[in-house]
């Protein structure tokens, strides 16, 4: 079974600056997915970014980029120019083919 | 294009009473996820339907969950009866999944929230 560890309940970082969230998993698998969801005060669950685990670069989104390292199982979000916005539960998650498995999550705020 | 859809959005029960709580995916998505979002945590799949059969129903508590997709599209999630542990926020979720093409994004609901008394 696949597990994924987010080691940072809470972050908080001041608006315009960067901040980098942390995600490791631990997987057999050679081929799958991993994903970063945030999840404001609503509840609605909102994709950020995707990375494929067979593409090396890795993926952006705007303010959003990734630093995949497979041999390291590592996986974590970088938020450059932060906006009060982005303060939310960041959830990192796996998936092979079946459901998403999820981290506990890294409440983020955003000061002004 | 409208997202995935559920209801209710809220529901208080007693303990020992039935519940059951209702999806619309996104139009022309062939699988639905259900997951369980305890207070604190990060969602746990219940179980994921490709079209209307079950893909992987392994972590559901069948002695008192269950789950049906008919005619593929809408689903309905019951829980019966209901124990003070099942208090948490049920989410779908929806993917278009084309067979033989790549694994794609699942799309959230909103999410019902279960609170049990």
């Amino acid at each position: 079974a696949q597990t994924v560890t987010q080691s940072q309940p809470e972050m908080s970082v001041q608006e315009a600056e960067t901040v980098t969230l942390s995600c490791t998993y631990d997987t057999s698998e050679n081929n799958y997915y991993l994903f970063w969801y945030k999840q404001p005060p609503s509840r609605q669950m909102i994709l950020v970014i995707r990375q494929e685990a067979y593409k090396q670069q890795n993926a952006t989104e705007n303010r959003f980029s990734v630093n995949f390292q497979k041999a390291a199982k590592s996986f974590s979000l970088k938020i450059s120019d932060s906006q009060l916005g982005d303060t939310a539960m960041y959830f990192c998650a796996f998936m092979k083919l079946e459901g998403l498995t999820f981290g506990e999550g890294t409440q983020l705020t955003v000061n002004p | 294009e409208a997202g995935v859809a559920q209801s209710p959005r809220y529901k208080i029960i007693e303990k020992r009473q039935s519940v059951a709580f209702w999806c619309n995916p996104i139009s022309g998505h062939a699988t639905l996820y259900w997951y369980q979002q305890i207070l604190g945590q990060g969602p746990k799949l219940l179980i994921q339907f490709q079209n209307n059969g079950v893909v992987d129903d392994s972590q559901l508590p069948k002695d008192r969950f269950s789950a049906e997709r008919l005619k593929g599209v809408d689903s309905t999630l019951k829980i019966q009866p209901a124990k003070l542990e099942d208090s948490a926020v049920y989410l779908c979720a929806s993917s278009l999944d084309i067979a033989g093409g790549p694994v794609e994004t699942q799309y959230f609901g909103p999410g019902t929230r279960l609170l049990v008394l």
